[in-house]
């Protein structure tokens, strides 16, 4: 079966500190990631999402990056992490077909302070 | 382009009354349409999906009927329980090769005893 792992859970990091974030999917290939922001009591900011290894397409132009390095690997970075950058970070797939859903990773709680 | 709109919340209610949230979408075509629900501190969960008009997507109780001719995809449960209590997401997977979904704002439910 699939599975999506994500971490950490949290994180408190200072502003002006870099940042990586890793995401791996198991059980599937090719699939097609995606990191998506959740700020406190607010919706989910799709940032960037990828259809394979190497390609990235972002969606909001921000202090932030990702890169795929693998097939089932999603990374999210900065080099400098501003305190706007603080909320919930969540990873998520999809197999490809559009009726297949998303599944989503656990997320990372990350604290600029 | 596409969007999902979804009924303000909070939804307070006691255990065991009816619930319904309002999930209404713009899209061309024939999109999928996905319920998730998010527990406080975790990421999201699938809980139901329709892939074509008049469909009827069910889980633990919850439905939601694909409704074409007045693009809704609203979710009901007959008896809430205290552990329904969570943030819903109507969300959209467009048809046409797209791969990336729409997701509403998000309605909270609190479930009193």
């Amino acid at each position: 079966s699939q599975t999506i792992h994500q971490w950490p859970a949290t994180l408190v990091q200072p502003v002006g500190s870099p940042l990586s974030l890793e995401c791996t999917v198991e059980g599937t290939s090719n699939p097609n990631l995606y990191w998506y922001r959740q700020a406190a009591g607010r919706g989910l900011q799709l940032l960037f999402y990828s259809v394979g290894i190497g390609q990235i397409s972002s969606e909001v132009p921000q202090n932030l990056s990702a890169s795929r390095p693998q097939d089932r690997q999603f990374i999210l970075s900065s080099k400098k992490l501003l305190l706007s950058d603080s909320g919930f970070y969540l990873c998520a797939w999809s197999g490809g077909p559009y009726n297949y859903g998303y599944t989503f990773g656990s997320g990372t709680r990350l604290t600029v302070v | 382009g596409n969007s999902v709109t979804q009924m303000e919340g909070p939804v307070t209610l006691s255990e065991e009354a009816f619930l319904t949230i309002n999930c209404t979408y713009t899209a061309t075509g024939y999109p999928s349409l996905f319920w998730y629900v998010q527990y406080p501190g975790e990421g999201l969960q699938l809980l139901l999906k329709a892939t074509k008009a008049d469909d009827k997507g069910s889980n633990k109780g919850f439905e939601a009927t694909y409704r074409k001719e007045t693009t809704s995809f609203h979710l009901e449960k007959g008896s809430v329980q205290v552990s329904d209590s969570a943030v819903y997401f109507c969300a959209l997977s467009p048809s046409g090769g797209s791969y990336i979904p729409t997701f509403g704002r998000g309605t909270s439910l609190i479930v009193h005893p």
